[in-house]
């Protein structure tokens, strides 16, 4: 299994572009999340999605949006970018078990919005 | 509201000594759990434990251990016999609610910890 991928790795937009950040996990996994971590700091919720069909906002969801229209795929939209969402963005995946199953994360996506 | 804390910005460990990573959290759901990853130079995310506030016993994964103290609101990282590889940034986070919900997780702010040879 790849696990959770992301595409693209890094990306530099200029102000007022849009752009999509891809997530995809091959585990089956029903929950999804998008996270943005700041320099220096810890992780932020976005957007989440529960199931197919289902998404909801985290902490930050303002400036983003998302869909999830299988149980693979998670992306993660910037509609007119602001300097301030420079960040690292991380897609992570979940299981529906009882306990404590963790979240396991992508290896992130740098964007740097200039 | 949910708050995790993590007070040591920084911290240095010889080489196979122990060490622990403090975590303090503050919340009034009597179901949550507990999880520490790891986030090396490299940028991904690496679940390493997870503790639970109804288990009875402290969470243990090789080298990692976790301190739970409820009545203290704290959940520190224990490291035993640190290796050069565990140099990285260590976060706390907290799922609130009962498991098996959407599993929100706050994240704490962060602590870098550096071994030395």
């Amino acid at each position: 299994n790849a696990g959770v991928t992301q595409t693209p790795k890094f990306r530099i937009l200029k102000i007022g572009q849009s752009m999509t950040l891809q997530c995809t996990q091959d585990m089956n996994h029903n929950y999804m999340y998008w996270y943005r971590q700041d320099p220096g700091m810890g992780l932020k919720l976005i957007y989440y999605s529960v199931g197919a069909g289902i998404t909801d906002k985290g902490e930050v969801p303002n400036g983003y949006n998302v869909s999830r229209s299988t149980t693979e795929d998670f992306p993660l939209r910037l509609e007119l970018a602001a300097p301030s969402q420079t960040s690292v963005y991380f897609c992570a995946s979940r299981q529906i078990t009882s306990g404590g199953a963790a979240q396991y994360f992508g290896p992130g996506t740098r964007l740097l919005v200039l | 509201a949910q708050k995790i804390t993590q007070t040591q910005p920084g911290m240095f460990v010889q080489e196979k000594e122990a060490v622990t990573l403090d975590c303090t959290y503050d919340t009034s759901d009597p179901s949550y759990g507990l999880f520490w990853y790891k986030q090396p130079s490299s940028g991904e995310m690496i679940f390493l434990i997870y503790q639970g506030s109804y288990d009875q016993q402290n969470a243990t994964e090789g080298r990692y251990s976790l301190n739970f103290q409820k009545a203290r609101k704290s959940a520190n990282l224990v490291i035993s016999a640190s290796q050069l590889g565990d140099s990285a940034m260590y976060f706390c986070a907290m799922r609130e609610g009962r498991a098996g919900g959407y599993n929100k997780l706050i994240f704490g702010a962060g602590t870098r910890l550096a071994v030395h040879p």
